[in-house]
């Protein structure tokens, strides 16, 4: 994990507001993805970004999502109008190749 | 798409016992089987993997087995120890699209008694 920054760790949203969530890769890293955990489940993949592109959103919701990583700064994770649905662990990963893949410690979302 | 199934859900062992958790996957065309260590509060860590061009592979007191023509693989502790208690996941994925999309199972909750 040592080297996938993400922040914040842990945030609380009233419903309807907006989380934002950032992660900086490891050094030399620009590959990225996100993955969501839901309380006592497995990681589901949400996006798989390189700088300043999406490759694969397959796993991330049609409405209220949506994931950026620009050529100077972190990668954003953004949920507009939050529901309690959306509390989860929300991971980042990086990884040099695409291939070989490190994750941050995670962002805790609690809607309340 | 790919599926991947893990057993047990949990798991309890005397410290000194060995581990065994096991995964099956549905996609024949992955080919890249990593299981990651989860401690509560924490980012999963990758603690060993396997490609599909080999059938076992270890790590000290860990190791990992694959079987492509069953479709399934198997994580082994041996000489647990309390700090081995954690969550375990198994993932699978096929690199050929050149990036890396796992699928992960469910988990399997590890605990270690000393």
């Amino acid at each position: 994990n040592a080297g996938v920054m993400q922040n914040p760790r842990h945030l609380v949203r009233r419903r309807g507001q907006e989380a934002r969530l950032r992660c900086s890769p490891m050094k030399g890293h620009s590959h990225v993805y996100w993955y969501r955990q839901l309380p006592e489940e497995g990681l589901k993949f949400m996006v798989y970004l390189q700088k300043e592109n999406i490759i694969d959103e397959s796993g991330m919701p049609k409405e209220r999502f949506s994931a950026e990583f620009p050529k100077e700064g972190p990668s954003i994770l953004r949920i507009q109008q939050v529901v309690r649905g959306d509390s989860a662990a929300y991971f980042c990963a990086s990884s040099p190749d695409g291939k070989t893949i490190y994750f941050g410690e995670g962002s805790w979302l609690t809607v309340v | 798409g790919e599926n991947v199934e893990q057993h047990p859900s949990t798991l309890s062992v005397q410290e000194g016992d060995s581990a065994v958790i096991k995964c099956t996957y549905s996609d024949s065309a992955s080919n890249y089987f990593p299981w990651y260590k989860q401690e509560l509060g924490k980012g999963p860590q990758l603690i060993i993997d396997i490609r599909s061009n080999v059938g076992e592979k270890k790590d000290q007191r860990i190791a990992v087995t694959l079987n492509k023509t069953a479709k399934h693989f198997s994580l082994h502790i041996t000489e647990t120890q309390p700090e081995d208690s954690a969550v375990y996941f198994c993932a699978a994925s096929g690199l050929g699209s050149g990036y890396n999309k796992l699928i992960f199972g469910a988990g399997t909750r590890l605990a270690v008694h000393p």
